[in-house]
């Protein structure tokens, strides 16, 4: 157990839907980051947050936002869902915002249908 | 442009042998980080580790190695005495210097370990 948790596991909906997946990081993370596995775009890095601030984005769509809250989980909200955007999305957190030093540890993920 | 080439796309091995999964990457960096990730069937992310561009030690974690090797641009998983839980699919992965917001992932191998 990473000690990122990811809420819901499965998420099914219609393509013009809007969700919300919640990530809480371990304790004492300041940042998350989510990424995105597809079966066409492979594993994908989206956005990070750290203490509440954007820190770095990626390939992530304008239709996808997220945000860092105070207690320091993480929302990733999509919106005007297509059927490509089923996928397998990940959050995971580290200590700080280093990538020289920083270990990441890996939510279960959340796996979105879109039908 | 950034890239991570992994040719190897499925490895069955019998358990006890040694397996080598591959990486090839490409950059303009001359500061980058590369990491290998392990996803078990289950389907969590599990972090395996981070080698900077400046480090060209080998290293080696109990039954794990690797090899980074800056004049051939790549940075190869050696599983030694294989056992049935090292199934799964591993993935190589290149950031610049900055941050996560420019990794590329490989592909992914994915690795069968039969009893």
């Amino acid at each position: 157990d990473s000690g990122v948790t990811q809420t819901p596991k499965h998420l099914i909906t219609a393509t013009g839907q809007r969700v919300t997946l919640r990530c809480s990081p371990r304790s004492g993370d300041l940042s998350v980051y989510w990424y995105q596995q597809s079966l066409d775009q492979g594993l994908q890095f989206l956005i990070q947050y750290y203490n509440g601030e954007e820190r770095a984005k990626g390939n992530i769509l304008e239709r996808f936002s997220a945000q860092q809250f105070p207690d320091l989980h993480s929302e990733l909200n999509l919106s005007s869902l297509e059927l490509g955007d089923s996928a397998l999305y990940f959050c995971a957190s580290s200590p700080t915002h280093t990538v020289r030093i920083d270990t990441q540890y890996f939510g279960p993920g959340t796996r979105l249908t879109v039908l | 442009a950034q890239k991570v080439t992994q040719a190897q796309t499925e490895i069955s091995v019998v358990e006890k042998e040694d397996v080598t999964l591959d990486c090839v990457y490409e950059t303009r960096d001359t500061t980058y980080y590369l990491f290998w990730y392990k996803q078990p069937p289950s389907g969590e992310l599990v972090f395996l580790i981070r080698r900077n561009s400046f480090d060209e030690q080998n290293e080696i974690s109990g039954r794990y190695s690797w090899n980074f090797q800056k004049s051939t641009s790549s940075f190869n998983f050696t599983i030694t005495a294989s056992q049935v839980v090292d199934s799964a699919v591993y993935f190589c992965a290149l950031s610049e210097a900055g941050g996560y917001q420019k990794v590329t992932f490989g592909t992914g191998t994915k690795l069968q370990v039969i009893p």
